[in-house]
């Protein structure tokens, strides 16, 4: 079975300082990988994805990801936070599930990042 | 290009009382999720379907859930009878195939006093 661990469900940097979001999965498949970003109020939108091409994905917004398969991980990164990024990030994985014939897709708990002015 | 449309974006209703959520897919899009957030236990994925079958409802609570869609372009959940521990943001989302990303409505954001 899959699952997405999101390390520290609060993150707070300073505007423009490195943002840094961690999230480790574990599959028995090669999975796909997104990120995904809630505002207040709103659903999720996609960030970026990951399908088995380039390792570093490039998102909108600036962030990027790097799919680490040694270190089963898939950590957000962004060089200089806005005061705009302010939002919960969700990491994703899916993975098809052989037996049944479909896909499962499992978020994990969401991270909360706060920028300080 | 229209969204994911889900309605109502607010819902206050009694215990007890059936609840109907809606949701209007992406056009062209040929599979639908539905979610459930809450504070306690984050994003839950409830059931999802492919070109209108449901494919897998583990997620579904338990019996007062069920989830219909009988066209390609909408789709309904539905609780009855709710009750308060049913409070929570509802998410549609729609994509064009099940392992692609997911396009997300604005959610229905439902309290059971």
């Amino acid at each position: 079975a899959q699952s997405v661990t999101q390390l520290g469900s609060h993150v707070s940097v300073s505007e423009g300082a490195l943002v840094l979001l961690r999230c480790n999965y574990s599959s028995s498949v090669p999975p796909y990988l997104f990120w995904y970003v809630q505002y207040p109020n709103q659903g999720l939108q996609l960030l970026l994805k990951y399908t088995s091409a380039a390792t570093l994905v490039k998102g909108i917004n600036g962030f990027e990801a790097e799919f680490k398969k040694s270190e089963t991980s898939f950590h957000l990164t962004k060089p200089s936070a806005h005061m705009s990024d302010a939002a919960e990030y969700f990491c994703a994985v899916s993975e098809r599930n052989s037996g049944a014939g479909s896909y499962q897709l499992t978020f994990g708990k969401g991270t909360k990042l706060s920028v300080i002015p | 290009d229209a969204g994911v449309i889900q309605s109502p974006r607010h819902e206050v209703t009694e215990m007890g009382q059936e609840v109907t959520l809606r949701c209007k897919p992406i056009s062209g899009h040929n599979s639908l999720f539905w979610y459930r957030q809450t504070m306690m236990r984050g994003l839950e994925l409830l059931i999802y379907f492919n070109n209108n079958v449901p494919i897998d409802d583990s997620g579904m609570p338990e019996d007062r859930f069920s989830a219909k869609m009988p066209n390609a372009s909408f789709s309904t959940l539905k609780i009855q009878p709710s009750e308060p521990r049913d409070s929570a943001v509802y998410f549609c989302a729609s994509s064009p195939r099940v392992s692609q990303p997911q396009h997300f409505g604005d959610g229905t954001r439902l309290s059971i006093l």
